[in-house]
């Protein structure tokens, strides 16, 4: 199964961008790298995919490498309503090997 | 429309006693997941179901926990003799289909089951 390592928590203030990276050295070629929130008491959402180099949506930005062997999350001026654990997963999309999600990041937005 | 949906919220159980966990997922989806997320930490996969089959039954903890999946859409997970490491939230996902490599999973807001 791909391997994901990601910070275990980070701290931001309203307003600032808010980068998370991480690292999946094993990525294998058909792989997609996928990102979700998870607020507390609730299911995980999904936020942004990407395959190589950059996308975006209205949420956020996901950068990707051209070795592919990490990403980074970019969420551009955070509010209150951001702080939630961020999850990175890599594989098929919903193919087994994208279903281990790790213990994700912990952001924590202060005003 | 209308999103994925779990019963019951919440379940208190007596340690010892079997529960059912249901989970209705998104009408069309074909692929059905099952994850434990213990307070404070990940998602645990316990899962998966393409149609009415469970290609991979490895990540079910022990052979107390079982699940199925009837006419392509409700499932349900039971946990016989449960234990108070039982407790923790159990979250259903759906996808359009299995495998898919840019599809994403659906989440329902889990169920807390609590083991006393």
């Amino acid at each position: 199964l791909a391997k994901t390592t990601q910070p275990i928590s980070m701290d931001s203030y309203e307003g600032q961008e808010v980068n998370i990276t991480c690292s999946h050295n094993n990525i294998a070629t058909n792989d997609y790298i996928t990102w979700y929130q998870q607020f507390p008491s609730q299911g995980p959402r999904f936020i942004i995919q990407g395959y190589k180099t950059k996308v975006t949506n209205e949420v956020a930005s996901l950068f990707i490498p051209a070795d592919r062997k990490s990403s980074t999350l970019s969420l551009p001026r955070v509010s209150l309503s951001d702080t939630a654990v961020y999850y990175c997963l890599v594989g098929e999309g919903t193919g087994r090997r994208a279903l281990t999600f790790g213990s994700g990041t912990r952001l924590q937005v202060q005003p | 429309g209308a999103g994925v949906s779990q019963s019951p919220s919440n379940k208190v159980t007596e340690k010892g006693k079997d529960v059912e966990l249901r989970c209705d997922p998104i009408s069309g989806h074909t692929a059905l997941y099952w994850y434990r997320q213990s307070l404070g930490q990940g998602l645990e996969f316990l899962i998966y179901f393409q149609g009415n089959s469970a290609p991979d039954k490895s990540g079910l903890p022990s052979d107390r926990f079982s699940a199925e999946r009837t006419g392509g859409s409700v499932s349900t997970l039971t946990i016989q003799r449960t234990q108070q490491e039982d407790s923790a939230v159990y979250l259903c996902a759906s996808s359009l289909m299995f495998g898919g490599p840019q599809e994403t999973q659906y989440f329902g807001p889990g169920t807390r089951l609590l083991v006393l």
